[in-house]
């Protein structure tokens, strides 16, 4: 079963718009990371954000990271076409080696 | 530094055949992961190796199994395919030292079961 929910399930948006994608989890966590992932292919790591850090930047892209209310928020600013592709969260917890669990993630379309 | 590699890229079987699938990660990276991605289940953890022991397990029936090799190379092997099974499955390898890395996914296989 998936840790939890992503929010929304489908973005659509034009170009130079900014694009917000919530994931909410439920249990402690030691990290978590988003993910992109462009026609099925395989997960390109984006960003990872401690448990102890609120805000984080790379790029374009900003998150947060409320662990009191449980949950995460990627930001992408200026979105491009080339930024169309789906988005997962996943979290690792616990004392759990090399597992992670991902939301069901959010389809994100940017027209040009 | 060349990412993570997995072959074959796409395989086709019919029910009550096995599969192996090969994952070779980043050099210099000790632990491999796997998980299983469908439509209706999203993306599932199977297992992690580090040092060829497996340190963690998802909730996969016993037909899922996998191994690694010195070299740090993976294989993953489905036996008794159900059509269920037809999903894209992917490795992601990490250094392995800790529970907080980022972990570095490969292109994927496609399996369809016929």
């Amino acid at each position: 079963s998936q840790q939890g929910e992503e929010d929304p399930q489908a973005l659509s948006i034009q170009e130079g718009e900014n694009a917000t994608m919530n994931c909410s989890y439920k249990t402690s966590i030691n990290n978590l990371q988003w993910y992109r992932q462009n026609s099925g292919r395989g997960l390109v790591h984006l960003i990872l954000i401690r448990s102890n850090e609120r805000e984080k930047h790379s790029g374009r892209l900003r998150v947060t990271l409320d662990t009191s209310k449980k949950s995460s928020s990627l930001l992408i600013t200026a979105s491009r076409a080339a930024d169309t592709a789906s988005y997962f969260c996943a979290t690792s917890g616990g004392t759990s080696y090399g597992k992670l669990t991902f939301g069901q993630g959010t389809i994100l379309t940017v027209h040009p | 530094k060349a990412g993570v590699t997995q072959t074959p890229r796409y395989l086709i079987k019919t029910r009550g055949q096995q599969v192996t699938l090969s994952c070779s990660p980043i050099s210099g990276h000790r632990s491999v992961s796997w998980y299983q991605q469908t439509p209706g289940q999203g993306l599932q953890f199977l297992f992690e190796y580090f040092s060829e022991t497996q340190r963690n397990k998802g909730n996969f029936p016993g037909r899922f199994s996998g191994r690694q090799f010195s070299n740090s190379r993976s294989e993953m092997n489905v036996s008794t395919l159900e059509l269920g099974d037809s999903a894209l499955y992917l490795c992601a390898s990490s250094l392995g030292g800790t529970r907080e890395e980022t972990q570095y996914f490969g292109p994927g296989t496609r399996l369809l079961v016929l």
